[in-house]
């Protein structure tokens, strides 16, 4: 049973244009939500978060949006590098633990 | 700082034999964290430790496999017996502070091959 979804496996994008990953949770008590960027044979690491009583969170390129009513938040990058390319984890927190979904791997095309 | 370390790196095994992965987490860090990676699952918490506590380890999968943590800069996961689909990384996390925080930093995991 995902309670974190990441629908979408993976994303091709060029680069310069805008990449949108999507992330769906079922659980309403979760409060905070981060994204995760990995690299092959690296360890994730933190990328950006957003508190449940906010619905936007900017931190340069990168933007976290959540709606709560559906549920649903998504990373956008503005603009798309290739050094972007990597696969991204979105989290959620709840109950003491962090609740990853599958990932969905970018590759930003020169 | 050097980060999370994990060793190995890469283990290979034959099913039916005992594997144990370990961790050195980020010295101050006082949480620690093991993860596995799978296509289907993603990344799944298997236990955490809070100052070499375990705190939950509702996720690990059965009692083949166990985690320790006899002190603040180490900590061990053993599989035993291991089976085929036990193959799958291995992620150690660490963060400071009490109880869950808000980032973990992840060491560069265990790719686990059982054969």
């Amino acid at each position: 049973d995902q309670q974190v979804k990441q629908n979408s496996p993976s994303l091709s994008v060029q680069e310069g244009r805008i990449s949108i990953l999507n992330c769906d949770y079922t659980n309403s008590m979760f409060d905070y939500f981060l994204w995760y960027k990995k690299y092959p044979a690296e360890g994730p690491t933190f990328l950006i978060s957003i508190s449940s009583i906010k619905d936007k969170n900017e931190d340069g390129r990168f933007t976290v949006f959540l709606n709560k009513s559906a549920k649903h938040l998504s990373l956008h990058i503005v603009p798309s590098q290739p050094g972007d390319s990597a696969v991204y984890f979105c989290a959620a927190r709840g109950f003491q633990k962090l609740v990853f979904g599958t990932g969905t791997r970018l590759l930003v095309s020169p | 700082d050097a980060g999370v370390i994990q060793s190995p790196r890469h283990e290979v095994t034959e099913m039916g034999q005992e594997v144990t992965l370990r961790c050195k987490p980020i010295s101050g860090h006082n949480s620690l964290f093991w993860y596995r990676q799978t296509m289907m699952r993603g990344l799944e918490l298997l236990i955490y430790f809070n100052n070499n506590v375990p705190i939950d380890d509702s996720g690990m999968p059965e009692d083949r496999f166990s985690a320790k943590m006899p002190n603040a800069s180490f900590s061990t996961l053993k599989i035993q017996p291991s089976e085929p689909r036990d193959s799958a990384v291995y992620f150690c996390a660490s963060s400071g502070g009490t109880g869950l925080s808000n980032e973990q930093f992840f060491g560069p995991g265990t790719r686990l091959t059982v054969l």
